[in-house]
Parts: C-alpha cells; structure tokens; sequence
C-alpha cells in the first residue's frame, strides 16, 4: 500500500521569504512522485514529478523538490514566494504496477505582503 | 483547448434526485480517474476505468455510484438519489496509457451542491 503525509495543512510566508512545503510518503517499492498546485475553484496542476534518475527536480513557477529515500520525503521548495503562489498544494505517489495516485491532503500556502 | 473537459462545472439537485457528471479526457488519452474533493480531506480517488472496461472502482461508494467509459463519448459518473453528504467537488483525470509514471491531468471540476 501506498500514502501521503502532508505536514501542515497551512503554510504562511512573507512574500520574497522561502517556501518549504513537507511530503513523506510510505511505499514498500519504488515511489513516482508528484506535485500539484491547486488555485482556487480549479483542477490540479502539475508542477513537478520525480520518476528515476536525478533526485533534484526542478518544476515550473521556479518549484523544485528532492526526493530523499533515506527520509522517504519529498519536499517542495521555492526561494522566493510570490503573491501568487497562494494556492492548494498536493503531494501524490504512485508506484510501479499502481496507475493510481494516492494523494496527500493538502497544504494551504499563505503568502503575506 | 485540448485540455480535460468537465460538464458541467457546477450542479444543484435537491435530494433524492440523480447527478450526472461528464469528462472528456484529453485527446490520445484512454485512461479515466474519477476523485472526490472535501473541505480539509484531499482528494479521494473514486475509480479508474479504459475504455469500455472498470478497472478499479475501489474507492467508489457501494451503492448509488456508477461510472462509464463507453466507447464512444465522454466518462459518466452517476449518481443517484443523492444526499446532502454528496456535495462536494468531483474531478476527473486522464492519462495515456496504464503506466504508474504517468503524468494525470485534471478537469477544472465538477462542483456538486445538493440541497
């Protein structure tokens, strides 16, 4: 079986401070990992996704998350936050042999002027 | 836009009536995901089906849901006789193929409210 844990269901910043969004998953085998965004009344959106190869994985809107095995995490991160980067994020895994996608339940990022 | 198209994005029935909810998914895509969204619980996967086939309706409540992916035309989720505690958001997703790597891409939603 696989899950998600999101650590914080609300994340609050200054605009221009870093952004650290926390995602620990549980697989028995090799995970696939993903974020999403979610702006509000709207689907999800991809940012980033680790698959194999290199553990540091750069996403759209300047998002990066590394994925570390040893801590079983996968946390996402910004240098900067913009005001809009407020959003829904979400944290999925999947693994090989499993087409679904178990999802996290989400962190709400707050981004103060 | 090629995108995953939802219908309709929002939905009103009064209890005890039906809800169907529409998804094309993305062009080339044969793979169909249903989830459900509740305030504060994530999103909640309902049933993956292919073409013509379920292939994992785990998630989907016992009674009164059904889904659909015909051959021809849109995924259906369906609904019946619907309770309060249905309201919520329901999102569609679609892939390529069966393949865990994949990438799902969402629909804009399905916004349920029963009254």
């Amino acid at each position: 079986a696989q899950s998600v844990t999101q650590l914080g269901s609300h994340v609050s910043v200054s605009e221009g401070a870093l952004v650290l969004l926390r995602c620990n998953y549980s697989s028995s085998v090799p995970p696939y990992l993903f974020w999403y965004v979610q702006y509000p009344n709207q689907g999800l959106q991809l940012l980033l996704k680790y698959t194999t190869g290199a553990t540091l994985v750069k996403g759209i809107n300047g998002f990066e998350a590394e994925f570390k095995k040893s801590e079983t995490s996968f946390h996402l991160t910004k240098p900067s936050a913009h005001m809009s980067d407020a959003a829904e994020y979400f944290c999925a895994v999947s693994t090989s042999g499993s087409y679904i996608p178990t999802f996290g339940r989400g962190t709400s990022l707050i981004v103060h002027p | 836009n090629a995108g995953v198209m939802q219908n309709p994005r929002h939905l009103v029935r009064r209890r005890g009536q039906e809800a169907r909810l529409r998804c094309s998914p993305m062009k080339g895509h044969s793979h169909v995901y249903w989830y459900r969204q509740l305030p504060e619980e994530g999103l909640k996967f309902m049933v993956y089906l292919q073409k013509e086939n379920i292939i994992d309706e785990s998630g989907m409540p016992k009674e009164r849901f059904s889904a659909e992916f015909p051959k021809e035309g849109p995924s259906i989720l369906r609904i019946q006789q619907v309770v309060r505690g249905d309201s919520a958001a329901y999102f569609c997703a679609s892939s390529p193929q069966g393949d865990s790597g994949n990438t799902i891409y969402f629909g804009e939603g399905s916004w349920l409210t029963v009254v």
